[in-house]
């Protein structure tokens, strides 16, 4: 049974550059939250994603971005690409219904130059 | 919106003794408390987590108490061991939903 999954591990983008990074829940579960942490911070949750919607939204700005697929993937976009940007970017999946325990995956580090 | 505070930031214990880590929270809304332990260069993974129906949990050698008047939680690892070093964040949710972190602390256990 695999547990959650991100593409890529690790990308290196210029300031003003694009960045799209994905995610692939644990099995079984169907919600999918994004969350940013910077160096030596806790992480900051982005947004939340349930039946291909945005559910919740954190205090980021428009240039983050999001998507899930009908198989319950997901995608973080990020135009207009800051240095601020440069981070670990966590996915974490949980099941709807369910308990409230949600489950990481290792992360995509973002460096922007 | 909520915002958590945890403390200390760095924590320093002998092996064998107890660590105790603190939080609290803004939101008397939030309901669940989970804690994580983040080891360098891994993912954050779930160690335990309370409800606030629950008053305390224990899971061997780790517990969570919460306290909903006062709004602050914590964790408590007894018997400490060199492998409990990592970075430990605590969070608070109204249910599953908008997850906010505490900062985190950095448990050292010197052997």
């Amino acid at each position: 049974d695999a547990g959650v999954t991100q593409s890529p591990t690790h990308l290196i983008k210029t300031r003003g550059q694009q960045v799209t990074l994905r995610c692939s829940p644990k099995s079984g579960h169907d919600t999918v939250s994004w969350y940013q942490q910077a160096l030596g911070q806790g992480p900051q949750f982005i947004f939340q994603y349930y039946e291909e919607e945005e559910r919740q939204r954190g205090n980021f700005p428009d240039r983050f971005s999001g998507h899930q697929f009908p198989n319950y993937s997901s995608e973080l976009n990020v135009n207009a690409l800051l240095l601020g940007d440069s981070a670990l970017y966590l996915c974490a999946s949980r099941q709807s219904g369910s308990s409230f325990e949600q489950y990481f995956g290792p992360g995509t580090r973002l460096t922007v130059t | 919106g909520e915002n958590v505070e945890q403390h200390p930031s760095t924590l320093s214990v002998q092996e064998g003794d107890s660590a105790v880590i603190k939080c609290t929270y803004s939101d008397s809304a939030s309901n669940y408390f989970p804690w994580y332990k983040q080891e360098l260069g891994k993912r954050p993974q779930l160690i335990i987590d309370i409800r606030s129906n629950v008053g305390e949990k224990k899971d061997q050698r780790i517990a969570v108490t919460l306290n909903k008047t006062a709004k602050h939680f914590s964790l408590h690892i007894t018997e400490t061991q060199p492998e409990d070093s990592a970075v430990y964040f605590c969070a608070a949710s109204m249910g599953p939903n908008d997850m906010r972190f505490g900062a985190g602390t950095r448990l050292t256990v010197k052997p």
